[in-house]
């Protein structure tokens, strides 16, 4: 079936260096997107949203990109920090879906002092 | 606003024990949602309630029972616990409506079944 997923299970950087985690969708219909941050222990907590109209929204810190045409989600986070380490997840909401999200296996962010 | 609260926080039980896991929000929000966790993995859908009154099974329901009591509160019950059940289970709540896709979690209730 259609899933979201991830290419890199874990990223490793240093601090102050800008982080890039990547995520693929197939369900071409899905036209709502959502990056969550885990730290350890703790319920997932919403970063930042998309929707299929745009292709980039900006938050502080942080960047999401959309390229509709591979079907390929981006988050960016400028000058990483420390606080910045966890469990990093998108999920996808389609159309015919009403509020159900799916969710990837998410991406491990280490930084590095 | 407390936000998405549950309990227990832990909870060790022994195979087919049963027990409820608890989950309220103050949010006025009309979806609720119970997840599981297994290490390493992403987030899978068990239950879910788009309204007062309605519950639908998402991904993974085998095993499990849920309820939800009024706007405010939604719970989980497994029956008889399995090894298996062994999890993280979160809990979540969205408003519902086109364009309030986005859901809040709880802090999750860690489950050991021996």
């Amino acid at each position: 079936g259609e899933s979201v997923g991830l290419h890199l299970p874990t990223l490793s950087v240093q601090e102050g260096d800008n982080s890039i985690i990547n995520c693929a969708y197939s369900n071409s219909a899905s036209d709502y997107f959502i990056w969550y941050k885990q730290e350890s222990g703790k319920g997932p907590q919403f970063i930042i949203d998309i929707r299929s109209n745009m292709d980039k929204r900006q938050g502080q810190r942080v960047t999401v990109l959309l390229n509709k045409t591979v079907k390929h989600l981006s988050l960016q986070i400028a000058a990483t920090q420390p606080g910045d380490s966890a469990v990093y997840f998108c999920a996808e909401n389609y159309n015919n879906a009403g509020n159900m999200l799916t969710f990837g296996g998410g991406t491990r962010l280490m930084v590095k002092p | 606003n407390a936000g998405v609260t549950q309990t227990p926080k832990f909870q060790v039980l022994k195979t087919g024990q049963s027990m409820t896991l608890q989950c309220a929000q103050d949010m006025n929000h009309n979806s609720m949602y119970w997840y599981r966790q297994d290490p390493g993995m992403g987030l899978r859908l068990i239950y879910y309630s788009a309204s007062e009154g309605t519950t639908d099974k998402g991904e993974v329901p085998n095993g499990y029972n849920v309820s939800r009591l009024n706007k405010r509160e939604f719970s989980l019950r497994l029956e008889s616990a399995a090894p298996s059940q062994t999890s993280v289970y979160f809990c979540a709540s969205s408003p519902k409506g086109i364009g309030q896709e986005t859901q809040y979690f709880g802090p999750g209730t860690r489950l050991l079944v021996l």
